[in-house]
């Protein structure tokens, strides 16, 4: 499975943007980007996807490297509830394989 | 109810009991799927079903076994665990499975702590 590299944590002030890096440099012509984010004591919910181009949708906008080595996904302005580990996944087929994520903290 | 259930949301058991992890999904998905998240480990997945039909065993071992009645149910059935099979069990659905990019909508999980 081809892996991506993402920062452990990251730290944003409430309504400000936050803006979270994912590596994948052996992404497969194939591997969609897939993000999803688990809340504390949830279960993982899925927030975006693509393959080349930028994609938005009313969670979050993901901008895709024009190379596809990398993408980030951008929240507009995080709130209190975004607070979550955000994982990337690269999909060809139904199998997710999670790492370990970026654990976003939201300061009020 | 919408979305998909869990049931129960938490579970203590002994090593020689025998229970079980019930899963529905109220989304029409013809694909489910069951995962194991230990503490301080990624999420992994154990069994798919496409149509009540096991597509995979990630090589779990047999203490684990699953059903699947219907595209709307799963169950994880547990007998003989091991302390270390403590985790949360989080089951998920797709519309979906074969070349299948769509999301998959995860149940809340089942705490399970084996004693």
């Amino acid at each position: 499975d081809a892996k991506t590299t993402q920062p452990n944590s990251m730290e944003s002030n409430e309504e400000e943007p936050v803006h979270l890096p994912c590596n994948h440099s052996t992404i497969s012509g194939t591997d969609y980007i897939h993000w999803y984010r688990q809340l504390p004591s949830q279960g993982p919910e899925y927030v975006i996807h693509g393959l080349t181009s930028n994609v938005n949708n009313r969670m979050a906008s993901l901008a895709i490297a024009e190379d596809r080595k990398s993408s980030t996904l951008i929240l507009h302005r995080a709130t209190l509830r975004d607070a979550a580990v955000y994982y990337c996944i690269l999909v060809n087929d139904y199998k997710l394989s999670f790492g370990a994520g970026t654990t976003v903290t939201v300061r009020a | 109810e919408t979305g998909v259930t869990q049931t129960p949301r938490h579970l203590v058991m002994g090593m020689t009991n025998k229970k079980s992890l019930k899963c529905e999904q109220h989304l029409g998905h013809n694909a489910m799927y069951w995962y194991k998240q230990s503490a301080k480990k990624p999420l992994e997945l154990m069994f798919v079903y496409n149509f009540k039909e096991q597509t995979e065993n990630n090589s779990v071992p047999s203490r684990f076994s699953p059903e699947c009645p219907n595209s709307s149910h799963l169950f994880l059935h547990l007998h003989t665990l091991q302390p270390e099979d403590s985790a949360l069990y989080l089951c998920a659905s797709s519309r979906r499975l074969a070349g299948n990019i769509d999301e998959q909508f995860f149940g809340p999980g089942t705490r399970l702590t084996v004693l």
